[in-house]
């Protein structure tokens, strides 16, 4: 079966620091991998995926992603975090169409 | 604008009521999903449709019911069958079921129990 694993609940980091947001996946066959944002009381936003090829992947708003196979991993990465990328952050794996999300990760940049 | 609208926004459902929740897409997407999000717990899949006049329950489909008869709407109905319908849901939609292919969300739709 195909999962994702967010392993932290919350993320803490100051301003200007570089942020890491973790993601293990479980799939078979070739993975398609998502990152999604959410903001309070708002819909999940689009940041990136990973199809096939570069293992780093950029996305919106200044994120980017690493897909390690061995590691089967896909942690989000951003070099300098900003007080507004404080929300609500989901892993997803593509399935048979749809999406199978992890439990998501809530990050806090404090000023 | 293109998007995803939801509507309402906020709903209140009273004991043994069936209310229902309206999407509709103006991306001329094949897929649209409804999601349930509950805290904790991530997104769960309820129903889905690759295509018009025909969908597939996810993992979470009883006690809700969808109905695809055009390809901009995707209507979904909590039955008074949903044990515990108070939750935050999710339409969604992509421009075909392959599985690398983008979902994209609308903003979402509360329903309470009162």
């Amino acid at each position: 079966a195909q999962s994702v694993a967010q392993p932290e609940d919350q993320v803490n980091v100051a301003e200007g620091n570089p942020l890491t947001v973790k993601c293990t996946y479980s799939v078979s066959g070739n993975p398609y991998l998502f990152w999604y944002v959410q903001y309070p009381n708002r819909g999940l936003q689009f940041l990136l995926k990973y199809i096939t090829g570069d293992n780093l992947v950029k996305g919106s708003y200044g994120f980017e992603a690493e897909f390690n196979k061995s590691q089967t991993s896909f942690h989000l990465k951003k070099p300098s975090a900003l007080v507004s990328d404080s929300a609500l952050y989901f892993c997803a794996v593509g399935s048979y169409g749809n999406l199978i999300f992890g439990k998501g990760t809530k990050l806090s940049v404090k000023p | 604008d293109g998007g995803i609208t939801q509507s309402p926004k906020y709903l209140f459902r009273k004991e043994g009521q069936n209310v229902t929740l309206s999407c509709e897409q103006n991306l001329n997407h094949d897929a649209m999903y409804w999601y349930r999000q509950d805290p904790g717990q991530g997104l769960r899949l309820i129903y889905y449709s690759q295509i018009v006049n025909d969908f597939q329950k996810g993992d979470i489909a009883e006690g809700y019911s969808v109905s695809r008869e055009k390809k901009e709407s995707f209507p979904l109905t909590v039955t008074s069958a949903q044990k515990n319908p108070t939750a935050f849901y999710l339409c969604a939609s992509s421009v075909s079921g392959a599985s690398g292919n983008t979902i994209y969300f609308g903003e979402g739709s509360w329903l309470t129990v009162v």
